[in-house]
């Protein structure tokens, strides 16, 4: 089972340019997530989407945006890089169908912009 | 917002000790996961439990509602059990997201 599936796996980029971080995943979750983790802290919600066609910001949001056009997929764009969105990057699914839910995370995405 | 602490931060234990990772919350849930990671890897989730105790082979996890205080136990440990446990909390919200505590980095010496 691929369950949820990030690329890149690393990334450099330099300041002012663009990339998109990929995220699937093949459960067939509704609930789709992206997080940051820097280092001594808590993972944080960029933002997060409950079906296709249907995001919101989570708590840090700035710098980034989302879509999601089928269920499967939820891709992370970030325009104009920053030194300050040096992160790891995890991308997370669950189902809708139960209260309370198992996630799944994809490997991480560790980007340097510099 | 849900404030969630996790003790100690740091770990480190002989191989064969039993070892406990402690985590508490500010606010009520519906559920508190128990996350693993390893270095340079992704998350795997270990438990997700919303009452009582859940085991796994070597790891234990229990939760107390009442004073908001979850343990994750790891029994006779061993080195690759060396790794990021992460406590996280879901309030039951529509998105289900996650509210993470900051991590606890266990080593395991032979």
């Amino acid at each position: 089972n691929a369950g949820v599936t990030q690329t890149p796996k690393f990334r450099i980029l330099k300041i002012g340019q663009s990339m998109t971080l990929q995220c699937a995943q093949d459960m067939n979750h509704n609930y789709m997530y992206w997080y940051r983790q820097d280092p001594g802290m808590g993972l944080k919600l960029i933002y997060y989407s409950v079906g296709a066609g249907i995001t919101d910001k989570g708590e840090v949001p700035n710098g980034y945006n989302v879509s999601r056009s089928t269920t499967e997929d939820f891709p992370l764009r970030l325009e104009l890089a920053a030194p300050s969105q040096t992160s790891v990057y995890f991308c997370a699914s669950s189902s809708s169908e139960k209260r309370s839910t198992e996630a799944f995370f994809g490997q991480g995405t560790r980007l340097t912009v510099v | 917002k849900n404030e969630v602490e996790q003790s100690p931060q740091n770990l480190t234990a002989q191989e064969g000790e039993f070892i406990t990772i402690n985590c508490s919350y500010s606010v009520g849930i519906s559920a508190l996961h128990w996350l693993q990671q390893h270095p340079g890897g992704g998350i795997v989730s270990l438990f997700m439990l919303s009452s009582g105790k859940k085991k796994h082979g070597r790891l234990i996890a229990t939760i107390n509602i009442q004073e908001k205080h979850s343990s994750l136990h790891i029994t006779a440990s061993h080195p690759r059990d060396s790794a990021v446990y992460i406590c996280a909390v879901t309030d039951g919200g529509s998105a289900r997201q996650l509210t993470f505590g900051s991590g606890t980095q266990l080593t395991v010496l032979p």
